[in-house]
């Protein structure tokens, strides 16, 4: 089973519908984020934990906020999306090594 | 503030040939660590290698090598020999203790290799 896992794998919606996507984990890591992928412009982060108390924002979370439930759990939620939020997401967990292990990716449209 | 510049949008060579990606980092930190990352066309994100900044030897890994040059702050990745499965795109990414251990992405290098 894979370490990183996240649903859905594909959502369409339509503007200013309330998404929410999941991931969990069972690499027993206590960091977790959330980024956005674009073409042309990389891997964008929005949110991180760095435990289950700790939520910050990274550099894009407008339009976005996030809920740790537990170690192994990060959700990202947009509570009113826009187009402009169509993109693949992608969560990650990493140890103190500071290597990201990814999820497959979330694709998102909102039409 | 933590930057990371992959110039190379898009390269294509041919398979056998050996290829260079680029990649240019701003810190102020004296302590940070790079990466590599590839992304294959099933849309996965693999690590590929960490490199801290205390540690400037060249890392050699089958066909992928990677040098990492302080005084210019680089840290390039080479495929020898490229093959098609070596097509992907391939990101470059920097974090360090100052920066809160976030990690900061290039836009990534297209890279097509054609039989």
């Amino acid at each position: 089973d894979a370490d990183v896992t996240q649903t859905p794998r594909n959502r369409i919606t339509k503007t200013g519908k309330r998404i929410m996507l999941e991931c969990s984990q069972t690499k027993g890591h206590d960091r977790m984020y959330w980024y956005r992928q674009d073409p042309g412009l990389g891997l964008r982060l929005i949110y991180y934990s760095f435990d289950v108390k700790d939520i910050n924002k990274g550099e894009i979370s407008d339009g976005y906020s996030v809920s740790r439930q537990a170690q192994a759990k990060f959700s990202l939620s947009l509570e009113s999306a826009i187009p402009n939020q169509t993109a693949l997401y992608f969560c990650a967990t990493s140890d103190s090594s500071g290597i990201l292990y990814f999820g497959p990716g979330t694709r998102l449209t909102v039409t | 503030a933590q930057k990371v510049t992959q110039a190379q949008t898009e390269i294509s060579v041919v398979e056998k040939e050996d290829v260079t990606l680029d990649c240019v980092y701003e810190t102020r930190d004296t302590t940070y660590y790079l990466f590599w990352y590839k992304q294959p066309p099933s849309g996965e994100l693999v690590f590929l290698i960490r490199r801290n900044s205390f540690d400037e030897q060249n890392e050699i890994s089958g066909r992928y090598s990677w040098n990492f040059q302080k005084s210019t702050s680089s840290f390039n990745f080479t495929i020898t020999a490229s093959q098609v499965v070596d097509s992907a795109v391939y990101f470059c990414a920097l974090t360090s203790l100052g920066y809160g251990n976030k990690l900061v992405f290039g836009a990534g290098t297209i890279l097509r290799v054609k039989s």
